[in-house]
């Protein structure tokens, strides 16, 4: 079955402080893996996406790392500031290239960030 | 170039009545797609389209009718409305030659009494 984890499913941290969310997924065959920032009430926005050949892709202060060996990525926020608060969604796809594309998505990890 | 947008933001509905939520993208994306976003769960697909007058079936399509008469807009239909459709409605579009690249809307939020 098709599935998307992500840990932890909250997480709270000063400003200024690093931290590292993690996604760890069952899709086959793999296509690519995104990671998307939601604010509150708002949609997702498209922080990195990453395909099978990719290890680390890097947006500014987010750094995602892809292991297609072990099926897992992390992404790593450096130097937080108050408007990283928001839900990250890791998001896989499946490489298929009929109409019946699969495109799963995680639950998301709540990040708060604390002055 | 205002992206993905959708109309309305909020609405609330009585158990029966219906209704139709608009989304229209000026990217000339050729995908579209009808997601549902409840607490604790991930995006879930309610339907999509892969151009202008097609559509298929996502993961929950129960309870839900879309069109695409124009490339540039997707609407979502609830013909009777349900408490269970209680949801925050989110809509993305792509591109053919990038279609896992997904830009959404701001979504809608419908409370169903």
């Amino acid at each position: 079955k098709n599935q998307v984890e992500q840990s932890p499913q909250s997480l709270i941290i000063l400003e200024g402080k690093n931290c590292t969310l993690q996604c760890n997924y069952t899709v086959s065959p793999f296509s690519n893996l995104r990671w998307y920032k939601q604010d509150t009430g708002r949609g997702p926005v498209s922080l990195t996406i990453m395909t099978f050949s990719e290890n680390t892709k890097s947006n500014g202060r987010y750094t995602a790392t892809l292991d297609a060996d072990t099926k897992q990525s992390s992404l790593h926020i450096t130097a937080s500031q108050l408007s990283d608060s928001a839900s990250y969604i890791c998001v896989v796809s499946a490489g298929t290239k009929n109409r019946d594309d699969k495109i799963i998505f995680g639950k998301g990890t709540r990040l708060h960030i604390l002055p | 170039n205002a992206g993905v947008t959708q109309t309305p933001k909020f609405r609330v509905l009585k158990t029966g009545q219906s209704m139709t939520l608009l989304c229209a993208q000026d990217m000339n994306h050729e995908y579209m797609y009808w997601y549902r976003q409840d607490p604790g769960m991930g995006l879930r697909l309610i339907h999509y389209s892969v151009g202008e007058g097609t559509t298929a079936k996502g993961e929950v399509p129960d309870g839900y009718n879309v069109s695409r008469l124009k490339k540039q807009n997707f609407l979502l239909g609830l013909e009777s409305a349900a408490p269970s459709q209680t949801s925050v409605y989110f809509c993305a579009s792509s591109s053919k030659t990038s279609r896992y690249e997904q830009y959404f809307g701001p979504g809608t939020r419908l409370t169903v009494t």
